[in-house]
């Protein structure tokens, strides 16, 4: 029962590099999220998607890219890291339902230095 | 958009304590769900509740759609209750959830 599966866990970069974080559920969730949690705050919104080829940009979008190709996979892509993209990085699934839906379920994060 | 407010900010409970963590937020909501980060980072979803009351063993929910404000109750608090606890809605626009600050929560053995 893997749920959401995040990888990598942890990872350092340098300013202007470039990765993708990599997200998967195997819980048929239409619904995925990417969201950002930095040091004592609430999580923020990167982007969402509702369905297959369908996204959508939450909170804070800027510096950050997400394609959704299949249900189980949501990659979230950072093209030119900068320092302010240090954060722990956690994406999340549910159930379609009213507005946002079923509760979300979330993975276990990727820790991400920029230095 | 949305404004969440959590309260209180800190808490210490003696293990065995009861407590009450609210969540207020400042205009209608489609759903609101409560999450428990545990010290190692992880997300646990507590309740998925938009309104009326929820209870799970010693944790209850309670939100109040109309007044705007949700409360949830720990009853004889255990030392694995310790982390950060959230509180997140989603507005009648739809999908972009907003965290609040959270609730750091310590209970001492």
């Amino acid at each position: 029962n893997a749920g959401v599966t995040q990888t990598p866990k942890f990872r350092i970069l340098k300013i202007g590099q470039s990765m993708t974080l990599q997200c998967t559920q195997d819980m048929n969730h239409n619904y995925m999220y990417w969201y950002r949690q930095d040091p004592g705050m609430g999580l923020k919104l990167i982007y969402y998607s509702v369905g297959a080829g369908i996204t959508d940009k939450g909170e804070v979008p800027n510096g950050y890219n997400v394609s959704r190709s299949t249900t189980e996979d949501f990659p979230l892509r950072l093209e030119l890291a900068a320092p302010s993209q240090t954060s722990v990085y956690f994406c999340a699934s549910s159930y379609p339902g009213q507005g946002a839906g079923q509760p979300q379920h979330f993975g276990d994060g990727t820790r991400l230095s920029i230095l | 958009g949305i404004q969440v407010e959590q309260s209180p900010p800190d808490l210490i409970l003696q293990e065995g304590a009861n407590s009450t963590l609210r969540c207020n937020f400042s205009d209608s909501v489609n759903n609101l769900q409560w999450f428990h980060q545990n010290p190692w980072g992880q997300l646990i979803n507590l309740f998925y509740i938009p309104s009326g009351t929820k209870q799970n063993g010693r944790l209850s929910a309670t939100t109040v759609a109309t007044e705007r404000y949700s409360l949830l109750y720990i009853s004889s608090s255990q030392t694995t209750d310790s982390g950060v606890y959230f509180c997140a809605v989603e507005g009648s626009m739809g999908f972009k959830t907003i965290f609040g600050a959270g609730t750091r929560l310590f209970v001492k053995a």
